[in-house]
Parts: C-alpha cells; sequence; structure tokens
C-alpha cells in the first residue's frame, strides 16, 4: 500500500495562471514533507519542505501548504511559467528510523503551456 | 562538478551478468541514499550509508543487491545474477550531515536495462 499518493498524473496549466498540485498520505507520523521537480534524464532537484508542526512554507513562487487532519499537502507555483514544465514528486520522511530515507508518490506531470 | 555523479548513465545488460553502479556523492556530505526508480513510479528506497556504515538495507529486493561505501565517499550497488525486472533507473542521494532536516541531492541516475 502506498503511503504516499499523487493522484493526478498530468496537470496543465496557462502561463502566468497557479499550477496546484496535490499529495495525500496515509502514515499521520510523517515528521517532514518535501516537493522534488524532476525532468527527463535528469534526477530530482529538491524544491521546497515543511516541517509537520507548521501549515505553510513560503520560497518565492513556490508555496507548501500542510493539512494534518486532512492528510493533505499541496504544492502552489504562482505565477507558472513555462520552465515549471517536469514531473513534481511529493516525498515525506521520518526523524528517526533510517536517518531520514524518503518516501514518494509517483508524480505529477505539469505542463505550462505558452 | 559539484553535484552527486553517477556512472555509468546507461547500463545494457543480458539476464544472469553482475553489474556494478557507481555513484560520487557531493564531497563530504556524510549520508548516502541509493534509491530504485521503475518506469512510471516514484523513487523507491533501497539502502542508507552514515559515512562508511551501512545502517539500513531494509530496500534492497533481494541477496543479489549488495551495496557498499567502504571508504565513506565512493558507493557502488552492485546486483548480481540480474533479471529483467531490475530493470530501472537507479538514483544516489547524498546529505551533507545526518539532520533529515537538510535535503537530499540526488545524481541523474543510471538507467539499466536487462535484455
Amino acid at each position: 500500500d502506498q503511503q504516499v499518493k499523487q493522484n493526478s498524473p498530468s496537470l496543465s496549466v496557462q502561463e502566468g495562471r497557479i499550477s496546484i498540485l496535490n499529495c495525500d498520505y496515509t502514515n499521520s507520523m510523517f515528521d517532514y514533507f518535501l516537493w522534488y521537480k524532476k525532468y527527463p534524464a535528469e534526477g530530482p532537484t529538491f524544491l521546497i519542505s515543511i516541517s509537520s508542526i507548521k501549515d505553510k512554507n513560503e520560497d518565492g513562487r513556490f508555496t507548501v501548504f500542510l493539512n494534518k487532519s486532512a492528510k493533505h499537502l499541496s504544492l502552489h507555483i504562482v505565477p507558472s511559467q513555462p520552465g515549471d514544465s517536469a514531473v513534481y514528486f511529493c516525498a515525506a520522511g521520518f526523524y528517526g528510523g533510517s536517518q531520514g530515507n524518503l518516501i514518494f508518490g509517483k508524480g505529477t506531470k505539469l505542463s505550462v503551456k505558452p | 562538478g559539484a553535484g552527486v555523479s553517477q556512472s555509468p548513465r546507461y547500463k545494457v545488460a543480458k539476464r544472469g551478468q553482475d553489474v556494478a553502479l557507481r555513484c560520487d556523492p557531493i564531497s563530504g556530505h556524510v549520508s548516502l541514499f541509493w534509491y530504485q526508480q521503475a518506469l512510471g513510479q516514484g523513487p523507491e528506497f533501497l539502502t542508507y550509508f552514515q559515512n562508511e556504515a551501512q545502517l539500513d538495507k531494509s530496500g534492497l529486493p533481494s541477496d543479489r543487491f549488495f551495496a557498499e561505501r567502504p571508504e565513506g565517499s565512493v558507493s557502488t550497488l552492485k546486483i548480481q545474477r540480474t533479471q529483467q525486472e531490475d530493470s530501472a533507473v537507479y538514483l544516489c542521494a547524498s546529505r551533507p550531515t545526518l539532520s533529515p532536516n537538510q535535503p537530499q541531492h540526488f545524481g541523474d541516475g543510471t538507467r539499466l536495462s536487462i535484455l
């Protein structure tokens, strides 16, 4: 069973508009969450993270929201740019145990159209 | 370069052959992770090193998979008697310290194809 789920395989938005990428999780014990961006034939690149004790973290055009009661987080990109077109992975981890191996969702492919 | 380097980028092997995949982490990074990414899936954890110590190998799918990091820097993932289901992208990631608060930095991966 998947502990981290990204139920939308793809998303298409117009340049300049908001992109909202969603992620659900089943394990309420996760301590932190991250978003990674991946271009074809490249490794994932870290975007933004959030601790489970917070409900929002912002970095430039990227904002991550965490709703612990709903076990849901989302990544907002405003304004979206064509260069944002990539696959976005949601990941979660624990502070203890294996010192931070990440559990990833399957990814959402974002296409930003000019 | 300053990033995580993996080699080879592409590897084709016949079923039953042994393969070795190399990871050069960012210099000075203490933690090193290996992940396996099948087509259309997210990366899945294989194993974790803290310096030269392999602290977690719970994600290795079978005893055909073996990883080492003998001097606490370069790591090698070895797969013996490869099978078709081993075809995937193998990603290596490193992290500066033990703290999970710091993000992992990924290499571009090795795409392994077993014929």
